[in-house]
């Protein structure tokens, strides 16, 4: 199956500093969504993104289907910004039915 | 605008007892998936429904059982619980192609 992989597993910020985490996957991909896991455990959707960049106030996303990779930029961290960030992707309907592989998340940390 | 729906939100169990675990989604979506997060790993496929009436298995199907009789709900099943099954689980609906899954906010479950 598609493999993806997160980079950094770990990132602590001070408040006021940007970021960039990255995702890598293996095959083709027709999906692609950034998630952030809060402090209670909720799933938060950032970005649904298969190609293309967007943004969304401090945060924006940019994936690159052809190279196999997903960039999610946040700039002015906050300390609400901790948590777990997650991307995932799916192949399509044919591919599986649009399940979605995770990959194994960037823990992040914004001290004050 | 509950979008979906999960119950319960927290549960505790003794091995070998069953339990159900209710996904209900108001967004006439077709696609419903279960996922299990375990500590420091992404989310994995336990089952799907592709529509009302079907079910397929996913990564780890082992010791589930799932049903979809009505569009809207997804129900996953334990009829043996074992401590291994302790983990956060997470219900999910998707309308179409170009559509991101929408999650729950997750059952935390507990097996002593």
């Amino acid at each position: 199956g598609i493999q993806v992989e997160q980079s950094p597993p770990d990132l602590i910020l001070q408040e006021g500093a940007n970021s960039t985490l990255r995702c890598n996957f293996s095959d083709s991909v027709n999906n692609l969504q950034w998630f952030h896991q809060n402090p209670w455990g909720q799933l938060i959707n950032l970005f649904y993104i298969p190609s293309g960049t967007k943004q969304n106030g401090r945060l924006s996303a940019t994936t690159v289907a052809t190279e196999r990779y997903s960039l999610l930029y946040i700039s002015s961290s906050q300390t609400t910004d901790s948590g777990v960030y997650f991307c995932a992707v799916d192949r399509g309907y044919l591919g599986s039915n649009y399940k979605l592989t995770f990959g194994k998340g960037t823990l992040l940390t914004v001290n004050p | 605008n509950a979008g979906v729906t999960q119950t319960p939100k927290f549960r505790v169990l003794k091995t070998g007892q069953s339990m159900t675990l209710l996904c209900a989604q108001d967004m006439n979506h077709e696609y419903m998936y279960w996922y299990r997060q375990d500590p420091g790993m992404g989310l994995r496929l336990i089952h799907y429904s592709v529509g009302e009436g079907t079910t397929a298995k996913g990564e780890v199907p082992d010791g589930y059982n799932v049903s979809r009789l009505k569009k809207q709900n997804f129900l996953l099943g334990l009829e043996s619980a074992a401590p291994s099954q302790t983990s956060v689980y997470f219900c999910a609906s998707k309308d179409s192609q170009y559509q991101p899954q929408h999650f729950g906010d997750g059952t935390r479950l507990s097996i002593l």
